[in-house]
């Protein structure tokens, strides 16, 4: 199958800075990816839809100015966690689609002292 | 919009014995529907999916689930788990139509015991 890889995989930054996590598609192209957010025992929640070369959509309640999605280009796509808080600290995943099938990072896991 | 209500959230079972995970959803429109596992600390892996034809299908590790229309049902089954089973389990549902984004169930938390 279709392989999408995060990085990195374990971050931890001081409250108040920025924290970038990049997305990729390894052997596709992805003109759209979702990045989701797992608090621990919970499900995942879809942030934001990510579209190469356009705005992304975010999902009620996020904020797009403290979560910032670029994806310029067919392969990539980054999220931006800006002036961290400990309550960002959580598990972020992204994914891809290809042929009809949604195909997942190996998540991030973001932890903000 | 589509909703995903996972019934369980935590199923201990003894090694060797079945087990099934169940999955209900909610949707106006036709919908593709998967089950995903995920094992601590990284993304998730597609065990099977159900996009059309045979309502019952068969996916990796053994597994299996069977759509049930009527019942707006898709649960998953195994007849014989193992240790390396112990994991967490999603539903999820998308549509036919638009950006296609996954809605996931609460995820069920499933534990094999020796």
């Amino acid at each position: 199958g279709a392989v999408v890889s995060q990085h990195p995989s374990r971050v931890i930054c001081k409250s108040g800075t920025s924290v970038k996590i990049e997305c990729r598609s390894l052997d596709f192209q992805a003109t759209t990816m979702f990045w989701y957010r797992q608090f621990p025992k919970q499900s995942l929640m879809l942030m934001a839809t990510s579209n190469e070369g356009s705005k992304a959509t975010y999902e009620q309640g996020v904020e797009k100015d403290k979560f910032l999605i670029n994806h310029a280009s067919l392969t990539l796509s980054t999220l931006t966690v800006t002036s961290a808080h400990p309550e960002d600290s959580s598990f972020y995943i992204c994914s891809a689609r290809a042929g009809g099938e949604a195909f997942f990072g190996q998540g991030t896991r973001l932890t903000v002292v | 919009a589509q909703s995903v209500t996972q019934l369980d959230s935590q199923v201990p079972v003894f090694e060797e014995a079945p087990v099934e995970l169940r999955c209900n959803y909610s949707s106006s429109v036709s919908v593709y529907l998967f089950w995903y596992v995920q094992y601590p600390n990284q993304g998730l892996q597609l065990l099977l999916k159900y996009l059309s034809g045979s309502t019952l299908v068969k996916g990796i590790n053994g597994f299996e689930a069977e759509f049930n229309k009527s019942q707006t049902s898709f649960h998953l089954r195994k007849p014989s788990v193992h240790i390396s089973d112990t994991a967490e389990y999603f539903c999820a549902v998308t549509t036919l139509q638009g950006a296609q984004k996954l809605v996931f169930g609460q995820g069920t938390r499933l534990t094999i015991n020796p």
